[in-house]
């Protein structure tokens, strides 16, 4: 069975910063384009962040050069950098996978990340 | 950008009615022969779940009341025979490229 979890939300300051992680079981990172998709409190979902198979990342707009997605071969995990922390950036993020070409077959529950003084 | 833009915002339906949500992009999601749309259902405090794929591939598990018709720009979910299970926001989405993005949501309720 495939799983996701992803760990290291919280309560930052504005311009601080923040690593999540996300764990998933079942599949490698390493196979997949792996994303990271954000939903404010009360909102819709909005794509974060992705990274594909060769490697190659792709972030939206408001947070190109603010965040950076990786993985981690040996460790399995997916990661995202998250700096100069903003009160907007204020979501649960979610860890999510394509199966092939086809996405997003598989989602970590969220971890909450607020951004507030 | 690719916009994803659902119609309508809300509807409240009865038990055993059928539920009918549009989702229209701002561009062509065909290529391939494929149409890169997806359907969730999201219920409070979960993740959204994986509903339907490439507009019309049931995933897995997902009940055949739910199904997903369209092609190029316009895309249409639709829940026969409603149940009470099924109140909850429900998204499109398009993977035809980056940035992905996804419609605005259309809560489904019980009248």
């Amino acid at each position: 069975e495939v799983q996701l979890v992803e760990t290291g939300g919280g309560l930052i300051q504005p311009g601080g910063s923040l690593r999540l992680s996300c764990a998933p079981s079942g599949f490698s990172v390493i196979n997949t384009y792996m994303s990271w998709v954000r939903q404010a409190p009360g909102k819709g979902l909005e794509w974060v962040s992705m990274i594909y198979r060769d490697g190659t990342t792709y972030y939206l707009d408001s947070v190109r050069g603010r965040f950076t997605i990786s993985r981690d071969i040996p460790t399995n995990t997916l990661s995202l950098q998250m700096n100069n922390l903003r009160a907007e950036d204020t979501a649960t993020y979610y860890c999510a996978g394509c199966s092939g070409d086809s996405c997003y077959h598989y989602w970590g529950p969220g971890t909450l990340v607020t951004v507030s003084s | 950008d690719i916009v994803m833009t659902q119609s309508p915002d809300s509807l409240a339906l009865s038990l055993g009615e059928r539920a009918t949500i549009n989702c229209k992009s701002s561009q062509s999601v065909f290529s391939s022969n494929k149409n890169y749309v997806a359907w969730y259902q999201q219920k409070p405090r979960q993740p959204p779940k994986l509903l339907i794929h490439w507009a019309s591939t049931r995933e897995s598990g997902v009940p055949a009341r739910f199904s997903g018709s369209g092609s190029g720009t316009d895309f249409t979910l639709t829940i026969s025979n409603l149940q009470a299970e099924d109140v909850a926001i429900y998204y499109c989405h398009h993977y035809y490229n980056t940035p992905h993005s996804f419609g605005q949501g259309t809560k489904l309720e019980m009248k």
